[in-house]
């Protein structure tokens, strides 16, 4: 059984374009996150959401929306891609009283 | 505000030889701390956590971490190397910020095992 699920896995696309990604835990958990690692494998938060609520966004562009349709799902749109959104995308989740996080798989995005 | 440095981007170890993989943090309070291990084209696994219940703690794998806070450091520790270790191993801290928790990655450290 999967416990966090991203799709796709790899996404390649135009600049200009626009394009989601999902995401989805089926651990019963309250807390999501999206987070970025770039080129160097740096990692850095953009976005968490408790029950549907944001309640972290680091700076990101606002091309960047994250959506929370319910507690279980976390989608991250992107408006009009740039060369520099070339990254791959980690979704996680935790429990509300926990700070443990559990990641998904990523999905490899680059804009060509 | 909360932090944590990797000290070495690259660490090469013979098979069967020790690893050890060092991190420093910076907090105001008493931390949370990760070691996250990531394969190549691979999510993030969790390796171990400390929360303050024990310096000493053990995770998968057979690695452990000693939390020392007069150095403030909890680097990883692996008694004999296994090829299967190569990947790229992250330290966590985790900072409580709004009601939420979000982690601080160090840079990063990677692991090459030689046969």
């Amino acid at each position: 059984d999967t416990a966090v699920s991203q799709t796709p896995k790899y996404l390649v696309t135009q600049m200009g374009n626009d394009k989601s990604i999902k995401c989805e835990q089926n651990l019963g958990h309250d807390t999501m996150y999206w987070y970025k690692q770039d080129s160097k494998k740096f990692l850095k938060i953009m976005f968490s959401y408790n029950n549907k609520e944001l309640i972290i966004n680091e700076t990101v562009p606002n091309r960047f929306s994250p959506k929370s349709p319910d507690k279980a799902h976390l989608n991250l749109h992107i408006n009009s891609l740039e060369l520099g959104d070339s990254a791959v995308y980690f979704c996680a989740s935790s429990r509300l009283d926990t700070d443990t996080q559990y990641f998904g798989p990523g999905t490899r995005l680059t804009v060509l | 505000a909360q932090s944590v440095t990797q000290l070495d981007s690259h660490v090469s170890v013979s098979e069967g030889t020790p690893v050890l993989l060092r991190c420093n943090y910076s907090s105001s309070y008493s931390p949370s701390l990760f070691w996250y291990v990531q394969h190549p084209n691979k999510g993030l696994q969790l390796l171990l956590k400390y929360t303050s219940a024990a310096t000493l703690v053990k995770g998968i794998n057979g690695f452990e971490a000693e939390f020392k806070k007069s150095e403030t450091s909890f680097h990883l520790t692996k008694p004999s190397a296994h090829m299967s270790d190569a990947a790229e191993y992250f330290c966590v801290v985790s900072d409580r910020t709004s009601g939420t928790y979000k982690y601080i990655f160090g840079t990063g450290t990677r692991l090459k095992v030689l046969a």
